[in-house]
């Protein structure tokens, strides 16, 4: 059951530009995960969101948490070459054990 | 980084034949989780594990086993391997379930011919 939707899957931007992740569910999830993924490596945890409304950043990546906290969206502003990469959003729930993964939004930046 | 290894690295085998994947970790976290991926799936579940000997199923469970002996380690095995399961599969901890986040060890990448 795949019950977070990301788009879009794919992305080509010029460097310098600017872009947004979403990642978008009818669920409603108590923790909210961004990853970035490099070839032949495991996804590494960039932050984690838990209240509705929340708003992280780190350094040029902006994270927020749906006031209902069943959406998500990664904003990137002044994409750089070292921003490629495979984005996956997860949501947890204080109902399991379980995280669930979206399809994921492959990310290249040209120089 | 969290310390999570992953063993073997790569592997290829024929099918039929049973194999083995090692997790281990040195965060003492309760959780384990193991989940292939695939080109157009993203990852999915596979089986994960609650506490050692407490283990449930996850999406694709089926032609998979897994056991947790002690808390560090956690094994997946395939009984008698398919094409189909020629994947990249990844290891994950998590301290507190779905309230916590995720870990995620290197991967092993199986290819079964």
């Amino acid at each position: 059951t795949q019950l977070l939707e990301q788009s879009p899957q794919f992305l080509s931007i010029q460097e310098g530009e600017n872009l947004t992740v979403y990642c978008n569910s009818s669920s409603v999830f108590s923790s909210l995960q961004w990853y970035r993924q490099e070839p032949g490596e495991g996804p590494v945890l960039l932050v984690t969101v838990v209240t509705g409304g929340e708003v992280k950043k780190l350094k040029r990546l902006t994270f927020q948490f749906g006031d209902a906290r069943k959406d998500s969206s990664l904003h990137i502003t002044a994409a750089q070459p070292g921003d490629t990469g495979l984005y996956l959003c997860a949501g947890g729930t204080n109902t399991g054990n379980q995280f669930y993964f979206g399809t994921g939004t492959s990310l290249t930046v040209i120089p | 980084d969290a310390g999570i290894t992953q063993s073997p690295r790569h592997k290829v085998t024929e099918t039929g034949t049973p194999v083995t994947l090692r997790c281990h970790q040195t965060e003492n976290h309760r959780y384990m989780y193991w989940y292939r991926q695939d080109p157009g799936h993203g990852l999915r579940l596979i089986h994960y594990s609650y506490g050692v000997k407490d283990t449930d199923k996850g999406e694709v469970s089926d032609g998979y086993s897994v056991s947790r002996s002690k808390t560090e380690d956690f094994l997946l095995t395939l009984e008698s391997a398919t094409s189909s399961q020629t994947s990249v599969y990844f290891c994950a901890i998590s301290q507190a379930g779905g309230l916590g986040t995720q870990y995620f060890g290197p991967g092993t990448r199986l290819t079964v011919l």
